[in-house]
């Protein structure tokens, strides 16, 4: 299994919205709705943001969403806050063996 | 409330052997995969290795097969993983977490500094 591609990294502005890309395959992100979205502050553990391509776990606001065609799933954060910054990674279902694969990672940076 | 507690920081040297582990809180250890992700200084997220307590039933991603081990104590609700001789490499934050099948994680654990040096 190869990592999902992400930009390495994406920026925008307070009240903007940024869009984070997340390509895969056809064995991956094509192939299930069972993409997932992570945002990581330094130092912390990764939180879940978004699971099965659009879903919003309790807690999380509605700033941000998730969506996804083909093989490419993208989250979007609208109306950036300063705590938005972190690192982002999607996941992927990839098959049998319950192993997602994650992407590289993208650092968004509010301006 | 679910909670994974992991051990605090170790610090070995190449070719030492190391267990971290992973207590589980919060809901029934045996009816879910649990498993750990490596995360490299300045690097991504990758899955290591993942086990179902009820039966033991375990998957490792290949890029792991062979270079650890993970296994699990019903008895504790704990996960563990164990390398047999570490190296420079394994230096990193490893976290565990709770996947479903459909492979995302609702709940992770703190993280377990792993930093091998000679």
């Amino acid at each position: 299994q190869s990592a999902l591609t992400q930009p390495p990294s994406a920026s925008g502005s307070p009240g903007q919205s940024v869009t984070i890309s997340c390509t895969g395959t056809s064995s991956d992100v094509g192939g299930y709705n069972y993409v997932s979205w992570y945002q990581q502050h330094p130092g912390k553990a990764p939180k879940v943001m978004i699971y099965e391509v659009s879903k919003r776990p309790s807690g999380v606001p509605d700033r941000f969403s998730g969506s996804k065609s083909d093989n490419t799933a993208s989250l979007t954060v609208s109306g950036l806050q300063a705590e938005d910054e972190a690192d982002y990674y999607c996941s992927s279902y990839a098959g049998t063996n319950y192993l997602g694969v994650f992407g590289g990672g993208t650092k968004l940076t509010v301006l | 409330e679910v909670q994974l507690v992991q051990s605090g920081a170790e610090v070995k040297k190449p070719g030492e052997s190391l267990k971290i582990s992973c207590k589980a809180s919060g809901y029934t250890f045996t009816t879910s995969w649990i498993g750990w992700v490596r995360q490299m200084p300045g690097k991504g997220l990758e899955w290591m290795a993942i086990i179902y307590p009820g039966d033991s039933d375990t998957r490792y991603s290949p890029s792991f097969q062979g270079q650890v081990t993970i296994s699990a104590d019903k008895s504790i609700s704990t996960a563990y993983l164990q390398w047999s001789s570490l190296k420079a490499s394994d230096t990193a934050m490893y976290y565990c977490a709770r996947p479903y099948v459909t492979g995302w994680v609702d709940y992770w654990g703190q993280g377990t500094l792993v930093t091998v040096s000679s």
